[in-house]
């Protein structure tokens, strides 16, 4: 069964650092490629960007270059996202998500990890 | 920076038929774009429900299909039911490894 389990949520202040974690199993993690979504409270799904975990070949939404990095540890299955100094907007729901491109599809998504960033 | 345009709300009766649409600010929305379609709860994470345009993830209704109407991709709904009052995204490949969601539709049964 294929499973994408997330980190827990956070509580950070504006300025700080994060790096989020989506664990994948189930499949060969280094052969699909992990994308994050963003959910801001009460809005639309916002897609950030991906990685290719076998070779950590990513690319970002114009939205999202510069703000956040992402990244991939094929040693432990795991992807993450990372912000370097927090803001308030940042304060959202973050799914991590399988894409597949053979099909052009998302079929598998992470439970969901809240980042709340308040002073 | 493309937008891709969603209903921001849509109603349907029970047993209705609805059909939500995606299409992009500027050019039109074909097969090439693999048009895909995700269903989300409150407090969910998104289901996927079709993909490359009209190919039913696997377990979805056959209630639910997927199609090009003009310029745009269409999810349609046959024979509404309640749990299907949901937010109803569509994705679509931009090319060059990035996809782009839309701006979502709210979907009522009553």
């Amino acid at each position: 069964e294929v499973q994408l389990v997330q980190s827990g949520a956070e509580v950070k202040k504006p300025g700080e650092s994060l790096k989020i974690s989506c664990k994948g199993s189930g499949y060969s993690f280094t052969n699909y490629w992990i994308g994050w979504v963003r959910q801001m409270p009460g809005k639309g799904l916002e897609w950030m960007g991906i990685i290719y975990p076998g070779d950590s070949d990513s690319r970002y939404s114009p939205s999202f270059q510069g703000q956040v990095t992402i990244s991939a540890d094929k040693s432990i299955s795991t992807a993450y996202l990372h912000w370097s100094s927090l803001k308030a907007s940042d304060t959202a729901m973050y799914y991590c998500a399988r894409h597949d491109y053979g099909d052009y599809v998302i079929p598998y998504w992470g439970q969901g990890t809240l980042v709340t960033v308040s002073s | 920076q493309t937008v891709v345009t969603q209903e921001p709300s849509f109603s349907v009766s029970p047993g209705g038929t609805v059909t939500l649409t995606c299409g992009l600010s500027s050019g039109s929305v074909s097969t090439t774009y693999y048009p895909s379609w995700y269903q989300q709860t409150p407090g969910q994470a998104p289901r996927t429900l079709i993909y490359s345009t009209n190919t039913r993830s696997s377990g979805v209704p056959d209630r639910f299909s997927g199609s090009i109407l003009g310029n745009k991709a269409a999810l349609t709904i046959t024979g509404a039911q309640a749990d299907d009052e949901s937010d109803y995204y569509c994705v679509l490949y931009m090319g060059s490894g990035l996809w782009v969601f839309g701006e979502g539709t709210k979907l009522t049964v009553l």
